[in-house]
């Protein structure tokens, strides 16, 4: 089945140690986003891609960064996570124009300790 | 005022209960609105999409008002498996930066 896949599930990493997170997407969607959970929040997006196009929330840390090599994946790299970026991480897709719906990853849960 | 707003929850409601909860959101010229659902720890799953129309899927019960800028969520006959946390989405008007807003959600507590 089409789907959106994120991996790994759960990541636990030491503060200040570089972490990756993954997500990869069968559905062709031009858009792919980063968001930011944390406990009892709301999805706080990070940046997205429309095709190439990077697109930065404007209160993203640096510390944040984000590649997508092909229409397919698309990476969110931690530089040095803090404590703080204990969160869950969510990628989604959408076709972009109206009616655009969001389809989400199971989510990567991060633990920084 | 926030881009969308809405009840703050949680709300505790016994089973077979009607329930509704309201979420606005501040940009006029939204496009198109959902609600989506989620369960603790999992990822937020479509529930339905609203149309200015109204539309209704089994218990389920969404409505869109442009003209107080207000989407509702109307759930009858509600069930244990109901208990999530339920989250309004707006979408601005299409750009190729489209930018996808939620709300911080509404805790929802069916008890038996």
């Amino acid at each position: 089945d089409a789907m959106v896949i994120q991996n790994p599930r759960y990541q636990v990493t030491q503060f200040g140690k570089p972490v990756t997170l993954s997500c990869s997407q069968t559905l062709n969607h031009n858009v792919m986003y980063w968001y930011q959970q944390k406990s009892s929040q709301a999805p706080k997006l990070l940046f997205h891609y429309y095709d190439k196009d990077f697109n930065n929330e404007a209160d993203t840390p640096d510390n944040f960064q984000s590649r997508r090599p092909n229409t397919s994946f698309c990476f969110l790299d931690i530089r040095s996570p803090g404590l703080g970026d204990t969160a869950m991480y969510l990628c989604a897709t959408s076709l972009p124009g109206l009616g655009e719906k969001l389809f989400f990853g199971s989510g990567t849960q991060l633990s920084v300790l | 005022r926030k881009e969308v707003e809405q009840d703050p929850g949680p709300f505790n409601v016994p089973e077979g209960a009607t329930v509704a909860f309201n979420c606005t959101y501040s940009n006029s010229a939204s496009q198109s609105f959902f609600w989506y659902r989620q369960d603790c720890r999992k990822e937020p799953k479509l529930l339905m999409s609203v149309y200015s129309s109204g539309n209704e899927d089994g218990r389920f019960t969404a409505q869109l008002n442009r003209a107080s800028q207000y989407i509702s969520l109307l759930i009858r006959d509600s069930k244990l498996s109901d208990s999530a946390t339920y989250l309004c989405v707006v979408n601005p008007p299409y750009s190729s930066a489209s930018k996808i807003i939620f709300g911080s959600g509404t805790r929802l507590s069916i008890r038996p």
